[in-house]
């Protein structure tokens, strides 16, 4: 696998928006990924985005992608208490997918 | 998006003893993976599940320690042999069907070693 890196922790005031941010190196990755995990879950796919592509909003979500410096980030609009958790970056290379270590988002009142 | 359901979703284990992780798919689906998730830590695959044949083992990890099996496009079965206490951890399955959006995970097995 290719090396993933993300911060570890953001804290966040509930209503402000959220922004986690990754960096890879497989410049072959087809599509990038944000997963969701909450506590004793597994992971639940957010959005991803097509390497060929610069930015993909959906809903409270908007994921923007710069190929060149390889750096990938989330944006959560509004974020509410239901937001905290841990969201990981991951590509894809041949069929499977590397993950970042993660970064816990914490929503504060 | 496949829906996968995992099971055990958690046990608590004998050092030397084995569990048997199951995972079942509500459709067929082309790959199948086996992913750890230690304490605190990212996930880190394990290997791939092979319908029909052998699976492909990432690096640092064995068949004689994970033998998996995949008899068909919508089972399969991890088995952590000869458990230690480092083994604690969390054993995600995931599949990957058509497109983007095709890797789904299942909720996770929590194994303890004591």
């Amino acid at each position: 696998g290719e090396d993933v890196e993300q911060s570890l922790f953001l804290s966040v005031r509930e209503g402000d928006s959220s922004v986690i941010n990754c960096t890879y190196t497989d410049s072959s990755s087809t599509y990038l990924y944000w997963y969701k995990q909450e506590p004793g879950a597994g992971l639940q796919l957010l959005t991803y985005i097509f390497s060929n592509m610069d930015m993909k909003q959906d809903q409270r979500l908007t994921v923007l992608l710069n190929k060149k410096d390889k750096h990938l980030s989330l944006r959560i609009a509004d974020t509410q208490t239901g937001d905290s958790a841990i969201y990981f970056c991951a590509e894809s290379s041949d069929y499977k997918l590397s993950f970042g270590a993660g970064t816990t988002v914490t929503v504060r009142a | 998006s496949a829906v996968i359901s995992q099971k055990p979703s958690r046990d608590i284990c004998q050092r030397g003893t084995s569990l048997t992780i199951q995972c079942q798919v509500d459709s067929q689906v082309t790959m199948m993976f086996w992913y750890r998730q230690q304490p605190g830590q990212s996930l880190t695959l394990i290997a791939t599940a092979n319908q029909g044949s052998e699976a492909t083992y990432e690096s640092g990890f064995v068949i004689d320690k994970f033998p998996i099996s995949r008899p068909n496009l919508t089972f399969s079965t991890l088995t952590v042999s000869n458990l230690s206490p480092e083994d604690s951890s969390i054993y995600l399955c995931s599949a990957a069907g058509q497109g983007a959006k095709g890797y789904t995970f299942g909720s996770g097995t929590r194994l303890t070693v004591v």
